[in-house]
């Protein structure tokens, strides 16, 4: 089992939809969780952070963590072209401050 | 803020040749990183370093693979022999403190693409 899961996809939403990416991990005892975007040629960069249980809202951004079941979320409310990247989720283990990466999943906003 | 500087920005070299990347973090992060990602592929942490002192280096593969960071900010990382399965893109990131989780954020550098032929 991959320490970080992610659908590598394409996902393809219309604009203007919600678009959901998943993350399942499976330590347990992770702490700390991250998605970036990549775009295509580029280097990651950060979206938004999640460390405790629940919702977290950044503009058209929300990260959704529950530690119970493993799984992190990313919702894209209003998806635009512009979206369309690969989407990475981070995961911080237990015990240790590095991240591990899951192999991200293409998104495809359609104009 | 400047960020993450990295050069060279692509090197192409023939297998059994050596290369050398250079990695210059934001001011004042005193934690540093180097990760390998293969296309499609998410990066994968090769070294970590806090301050000049190796906190991770699990998955660098030392028979091939260095890393310094002197006088703990920048930081070189070298490949001698190259093999063709190290063509990659060669990521530097840093953060401002790598041991608590609300220091923990870490930015990335341009990174640099290595074709080995």
């Amino acid at each position: 089992q991959k320490e970080v899961e992610q659908n590598s996809g394409p996902l393809s939403v219309p604009e203007g939809a919600i678009a959901s990416l998943n993350c399942t991990y499976s330590d347990r005892g992770s702490q700390s969780f991250f998605w970036y975007r990549q775009y295509s040629g580029k280097s990651p960069e950060l979206i938004m952070f999640i460390y405790s249980n629940g919702d977290k809202e950044d503009g058209r951004f929300t990260a959704q963590l529950n530690k119970a079941s493993q799984y992190v979320s990313l919702l894209i409310r209003d998806s635009q072209p512009s979206d369309s990247a690969t989407y990475l989720c981070a995961v911080t283990p237990s015990g240790t401050y590095k991240y591990i990466f899951g192999t991200g999943t293409r998104l495809k906003v359609l104009a | 803020e400047a960020g993450v500087a990295q050069s060279p920005r692509y090197k192409i070299i023939e297998k059994r040749q050596s290369v050398a990347f250079w990695c210059n973090p934001i001011s004042g992060h005193a934690t540093l990183y180097w990760y390998q990602q293969i296309l499609g592929q998410g990066p994968k942490l090769l070294i970590q370093f806090q301050n000049n002192g190796v906190v991770d280096d699990s998955q660098l593969p030392k028979d091939r693979f260095s890393a310094e960071r002197l006088k703990g900010v920048d930081s070189t990382l070298k490949i001698q022999p190259a093999k063709l399965e190290d063509s990659a893109v060669y990521l530097c990131a840093s953060s401002l403190d790598g041991r608590g989780p609300s220091y923990n954020e870490q930015f990335f550098g341009p990174g640099t693409r290595l074709t080995v032929l």
